[in-house]
Order: C-alpha cells, then sequence, then structure tokens
C-alpha cells in the first residue's frame, strides 16, 4: 500500500528563517505528492503538488518543495517564515493503479513560527 | 480549484440520535470523499461517494452506520447513524477532479455528541 511519513510532529521556527517541513514517501510506481494547510478550525488547502516534471515545485504562499526520488522525499519548505505560517501541514500521496482515486496522508505536522 | 461548503459547520447531539452532513461544490467534480479527523490529527478516510451508486467504504465504516447519498457531481451528504460520543470528531468532505488530481475540503463539520 501506499503511505507517506511525517516524522515531525512539531517544528520551531524563529520569523524570517527558512523552514522546512519533512516527508518521505513509500509507493509502487511513481509518486503523485500533495502538500497541504489546515489553520485551526478550518478545512485542508492545497498548497502545491508534484506530478511530474521539474523536481524543484513552488506552490501558494511562497511555499515550495523538492522531490527527491533516490531518497524518496518531499520535503516542504519556505525561505523565510512567518508568524501566519504556523498551522498543521499534511503531506499526502495519490494511490497507484488499483487505488488510483485514493489518498493517503501523513500524520501531520505543527508548525510553529515565533516572533 | 473547487470550493466546497459543508452544512452544519458544528452540532452538539444526543446519543442515539442521527446527523446529516451536506457538503455543496460549486461545481462538478468527479470525486468525492468523506473523512474524520480528530482535532490536530490526521485524516480517516470513511468512504468514497459514488455518483448514482453505492459508497465504497474503508475498513472499519459500514452503511449502516454511515450512509451516504451522492444524487449529482455536486452534492453529496453523510448521515452519521445512532451516534455515540465515541462519533465526536471532524467530519471533512472533500472533492476533485480525477485529473486536475488535487482535492479541495471543505471547511468540516465539528460534531459532539453527548
Amino acid at each position: 500500500a501506499q503511505s507517506v511519513a511525517q516524522p515531525e510532529d512539531q517544528v520551531n521556527v524563529a520569523e524570517g528563517n527558512p523552514l522546512t517541513v519533512k516527508c518521505t514517501y513509500s509507493v509502487s510506481g511513481n509518486p503523485y505528492l500533495f502538500w497541504y494547510v489546515q489553520y485551526p478550525n478550518r478545512g485542508l488547502q492545497f498548497l502545491l503538488k508534484y506530478i511530474t516534471g521539474d523536481n524543484l515545485v513552488k506552490g501558494s504562499y511562497g511555499f515550495e518543495a523538492e522531490f527527491n526520488k533516490s531518497q524518496t522525499s518531499f520535503h516542504l519548505k519556505k525561505p523565510s517564515a512567518l508568524v501566519s505560517d504556523s498551522a498543521l501541514y499534511f503531506c499526502a500521496v495519490r494511490g497507484t493503479v488499483s487505488d488510483f482515486n485514493k489518498y493517503y496522508f501523513g500524520s501531520g505536522t505543527k508548525l510553529n513560527v515565533k516572533p | 480549484s473547487a470550493v466546497i461548503s459543508q452544512k452544519p459547520s458544528r452540532d452538539i447531539c444526543q446519543r442515539g440520535t442521527s446527523l446529516t452532513i451536506q457538503c455543496q461544490v460549486d461545481s462538478q467534480v468527479t470525486m468525492m470523499f468523506w473523512y474524520r479527523q480528530q482535532p490536530g490529527q490526521s485524516l480517516t478516510l470513511i468512504a468514497t461517494a459514488n455518483q448514482g451508486s453505492e459508497a465504497t467504504y474503508e475498513s472499519g465504516f459500514v452503511i449502516d452506520k454511515f450512509p451516504i447519498s451522492r444524487p449529482n457531481l455536486t452534492f453529496s451528504t453523510l448521515t452519521v447513524s445512532n451516534m455515540s460520543p465515541e462519533d465526536s470528531s471532524i467530519y471533512l468532505c472533500s472533492g476533485g477532479e480525477s485529473s486536475y488530481n488535487e482535492q479541495f475540503f471543505g471547511p468540516g463539520t465539528r460534531l459532539t455528541v453527548l
């Protein structure tokens, strides 16, 4: 089965510093990878995706993610964190072939950006 | 992108009763899903809502407990039946086009069962 892992429950970073939220994946076949953000009492918002092509994917709110096939990783990054980036972040992977219309979500990483 | 709304946004219910949650999409979507989420935790897929046919349920979820309707490509309902306090959770619907890959989520329904 397909899966993603987010090894950090929480990431703390100072405002203005770069941030990284880690995600590794396990899929059979080519991965379709996604990042979502969830603010308190809200649904998930789509940030970016990797389907094919350039390994560096740019998304909403200045976020980007780097697809690394050899390390099976898809880490979310931002050059300069904002306090307003504090939220819960989810990595997800789409199923392949037999479960192509299913999505598998990581456990989530809480990002805390301190002023 | 699709904009998804859910009703109600929250409810407090008595055990043994049922609640129906509505999910409306502002455009036609191929895929619609229902998830459950404990606050601050990951999502658990309940079922895939299939237009014009029975929903496809994940392991641990059954139609009698979580009946789902999807009469068209923009609307779905999830009913939580015979509720118990263990059903207290956030219920999220999502939708998307298969070819676009990403899903779009509703704001969620926060259910508390007393």
